[in-house]
Parts: structure tokens; C-alpha cells; sequence
């Protein structure tokens, strides 16, 4: 059982390029989330799914966008890659809200320069 | 929003109980108490959570103050693979974009 599988595990962008950070889940999860984890600190909310064409802003969306058309995909775009962007990305899935333990891939760790 | 604090660090000898607190004062009846720990270069994995009843699994237990307003994390027989950062986090039932992880402990396993 794969989980939650991000990938690239690691990218070195320009400034001014554009991505996809890729994640699936193999668990039939509706929830999807998009973490990013700044040196030393703890994770913030980017953008998360509640199901297949459903997406809402986090805590911290701007310069990124995502979509849902499946169940198991949730791609986070970066638009014009910006130093500010340069961290550790975490995709996370729970079968629903609130009440139920999320599920975390290993990460993308992202260097914009 | 109700926000939690924690230690930022803390030391445990390897087969000794640790006990790692966590203050949510601002906590709302609708909060669930939420733990997880983040490895090394990995991501979170999820601990526990509970509401208002202490919670026991096979990882940890979840001891939480009659009046919520804190919490404890309890690793009955540390080992050096618990070293972590340890999150407490609160889920509100009302809007999800509020799950806000702070710095967390770093817990340190001492052979």
C-alpha cells in the first residue's frame, strides 16, 4: 500500500519558471491538503479538497494554484517561482475532516533561485 | 483562533515515560486535539487526537484536562525512533482552513 506519493522528491527552479508538484493517494481518501514547511517552523496550509472538484484556499495560497478531477490526484502549480517559494512541500490525505488522522507524503523539497 | 503552545524542546532517557505538554486555553467545545510527530526529512505521521476523554493506542496516550484547556502526550517507554518534533494542533469543526501547526517540541532521546 503506497499511501500518499509525492513526487519530485527534490527541484531546483529559476526564478520565473513554473511546476507541478505531483500527489496520489492510493487510499480512496476524499480530503486532500497541500503543506508548505519553512525551515524551523511548522507546517501552514496552502490549499486543500474536500473531493473531486472541490478546492478551497489555506492559510497561505497566493502564488499557487490546484485542481481535483480525480479522487486520487491533487497537483499543486507554482506560477512565476519566486525565492519566498523556496521550502519543503507536503501533500496529506484523510478519509474525512476534522476527526480523522491525516496521511503525509515524504515531501518535495523546493529551491528557487 | 485557538492556537496551542508547547515547549520548544525537551530531553528523555531511552526506556523512560515522557511526558510532552501542551497548553490550548482559547480551545473551543467544538476543537478536537490533534498529535503528530515529523521525523527527520520525513513527513508528519499522525499520533492521536481526542476530544474530551483521555485516549489510549498502541503509539501513545492522550491524557486531556477536564476543563481542555491543555493536554499531555505520554510515550510510556521512550526509544532513541521517537525522537521527533512533536505537533499539537486543533481541528475546528467549523472551517478547515484553521488546522495551524506551530514549531512543536523537539523531543531528544538520550541512550
Amino acid at each position: 500500500n503506497a499511501g500518499v506519493t509525492q513526487t519530485p522528491k527534490f527541484r531546483i527552479l529559476k526564478i520565473g519558471q513554473s511546476m507541478t508538484l505531483q500527489c496520489a493517494q492510493d487510499m480512496n481518501h476524499n480530503y486532500m491538503y497541500w503543506y508548505r514547511q519553512d525551515p524551523g517552523m511548522g507546517l501552514k496550509l496552502i490549499y486543500y479538497s474536500v473531493g473531486a472538484g472541490i478546492t478551497d484556499k489555506g492559510e497561505v495560497p497566493n502564488g499557487y494554484n490546484v485542481s481535483r478531477s480525480t479522487t486520487e490526484d491533487f497537483p499543486l502549480r507554482l506560477e512565476l517561482a519566486a525565492p519566498s517559494q523556496t521550502s519543503v512541500y507536503f501533500c496529506a490525505s484523510s478519509y474525512s475532516g476534522i476527526n480523522q488522522p491525516q496521511h503525509f507524503g515524504d515531501g518535495t523539497r523546493l529551491s528557487i533561485l | 483562533d485557538a492556537k496551542t503552545t508547547q515547549p520548544n524542546s525537551m530531553e528523555s532517557n531511552e526506556e523512560e515515560p515522557v511526558h510532552l505538554p501542551c497548553n490550548h486555553s482559547t480551545i473551543s467545545g467544538t476543537d478536537y486535539i490533534h498529535w503528530y510527530r515529523q521525523l527527520p526529512s520525513q513527513g508528519p505521521e499522525y499520533v492521536i487526537h481526542g476530544l474530551t476523554s483521555n485516549v489510549n493506542n498502541r503509539m501513545a496516550s492522550l491524557a486531556i484536562a477536564e476543563d481542555r484547556k491543555s493536554s499531555t502526550l505520554i510515550l510510556h517507554r521512550a526509544t532513541l525512533r521517537d525522537a521527533a518534533v512533536y505537533y499539537c494542533i486543533l481541528r475546528d469543526s467549523s472551517s478547515y482552513d484553521k488546522v495551524i501547526f506551530g514549531p512543536g517540541t523537539s523531543l531528544s532521546v538520550i541512550p
